[in-house]
């Protein structure tokens, strides 16, 4: 049971560029989420997702998308990476209220 | 604007004492609270919730206490272990709703020997 999975963990980005941040859960959890936490900061809800097929933007979504084709999988595509994503991002999945899994982080910095 | 505020980012306690911390919000209509513990290079983990009905919930030595009056609430650790260092965000939200879940800022907390 590997719970939350993430990938990659460190990417280095240049101005403009894009990519997708992985997160697979194999818990057959309904609720993921995309978080971002910036230094000092606590944790700010990007993108979340209630089921496949079904998606919402969170606090801070903009410069980012998302996609649920299937309820194991939950990645964040990042178009025209600007040095303001400079962050570390988090994947999560829940059951229920509250107790959200997380995964161990993607740290991105954009140059 | 900062919801949920963890004025305090830091707390250095002794191995076997207590451990308080301390989280205050802003908006009454939250009615679900949560504790997370996060270690270095890994995701936050779920520590221990509480929901507006209560004003205390105890899992062993975790015990969290909620002022609804004074939109506060905190998190004892008794007795504080090496292991619990760590930084630990509290968050909050409308229950049934946890897109709508609010993290504050965290306090890093070192229990020393």
């Amino acid at each position: 049971n590997a719970g939350v999975t993430q990938t990659p963990k460190f990417r280095i980005l240049k101005i403009g560029q894009s990519m997708t941040l992985q997160c697979a859960q194999d818990m057959n959890h309904n609720y993921m989420y995309w978080y971002r936490q910036d230094p000092g900061m606590g944790l700010k809800l990007i993108y979340y997702s209630v089921g496949a097929g079904i998606t919402d933007k969170g606090e801070v979504p903009n410069g980012y998308n998302v996609s649920r084709s299937t309820t194991e999988d939950f990645p964040l595509r990042l178009e025209l990476a600007a040095p303001s994503q400079t962050s570390v991002y988090f994947c999560a999945s829940s059951y229920s209220v509250g107790e959200l899994f997380f995964g161990e982080g993607s740290r991105l910095t954009v140059l | 604007d900062q919801q949920v505020k963890q004025n305090s980012p830091s707390l250095s306690v002794q191995e076997g004492r207590i451990s308080i911390l301390n989280c205050d919000y802003t908006n009454s209509m939250f009615d679900y609270f949560l504790w997370y513990k996060k270690y270095p290079a890994e995701g936050p983990t779920f520590l221990i919730s509480i929901s507006s009905i209560k004003d205390k919930n105890e899992d062993g030595r975790f015990t969290v206490f909620l002022n609804k009056s004074a939109k506060h609430l905190s998190l004892h650790i008794v007795p504080s272990q090496p292991g619990d260092s760590a930084v630990y965000f509290c968050a909050a939200s409308f229950l049934y709703n946890t897109d709508k879940l609010i993290f504050g800022t965290g306090t890093r907390l070192q229990v020393f020997p």
